[in-house]
């Protein structure tokens, strides 16, 4: 089966500047996650979706991060503008529902601000 | 908020068994033990996952105390491709199903 896909791998931009990033779960997940990953620590959840709804966005900066889920599949996360604490991997993962079941992460974006 | 304790780094011999212990003290009735691995580079990798009772599947095998309260990860025969960040993670239905990422512990399989 398809992996969690997620473009692109990497990006770099000056800080102030604006980027997004693109998920596409596998198919037929119910949930997708955006985590954020800073070097050397474990990813901390930004929003969890459930098809095109938020569950949760309490960890997500919402002055300078926004992210929506169209038709409940694709998802996009966006800073604007970035700042250089902002570096890190962004990591997509979906999953069939919110009760016990796995998650499936993408291999990440890694966005560097400089 | 991550709900686990485990150590920052082990070291294994290759061929041997890798014994990662967690501790969830705070654990609930209703809250899953995940285990979960991170490679260098990539995304986090589904490992096991069990409620009270002992599980085993292909890659490892979860021991779960009696009491709940701690847990173990056994991959039975290491080898070098096991080396990666392992992260224990605690998961319940009433934060929403989050998975709470700690800090994890740095395996390095030695040859």
């Amino acid at each position: 089966e398809a992996g969690v896909a997620q473009s692109p791998r990497y990006k770099i931009i000056e800080k102030r500047q604006s980027v997004a990033f693109w998920c596409n779960p596998i198919s037929g997940h119910a949930t997708l996650y955006w985590y954020q990953q800073i070097l050397g620590q474990g990813p901390k959840l930004l929003i969890q979706f459930q098809n095109n709804g938020v569950v949760d966005d309490s960890q997500l900066p919402k002055d300078r991060f926004s992210a929506e889920r169209l038709k409940g599949v694709d998802s996009t996360l966006k800073i604007q503008p970035a700042k250089l604490e902002d570096s890190a991997v962004y990591l997509c993962a979906s999953s069939p529902g919110q009760v016990e079941v796995k998650a499936f992460f993408g291999q990440g974006t890694r966005l560097t601000v400089v | 908020d991550a709900k686990t304790t485990q150590p920052t780094s082990m070291d294994c011999a290759e061929g041997r068994a890798a014994n990662l212990p967690c501790n969830h003290s705070t654990i609930s009735g209703n809250e899953y033990v995940y285990w979960y691995r991170q490679i260098h580079s990539q995304g986090p990798q589904y490992i096991i996952h069990g409620l009270k009772n002992n599980e085993t599947n292909e890659m490892a095998s979860l021991i779960i105390t009696e009491d709940r309260k701690s847990s173990t990860l056994i991959l039975p025969h290491a080898t070098l491709r096991d080396t990666a960040v392992y992260y224990c993670i605690v998961r319940s239905r009433n934060t929403g199903n989050q998975f709470y990422f700690g800090t994890g512990t740095s395996l390095t399989v030695i040859p």
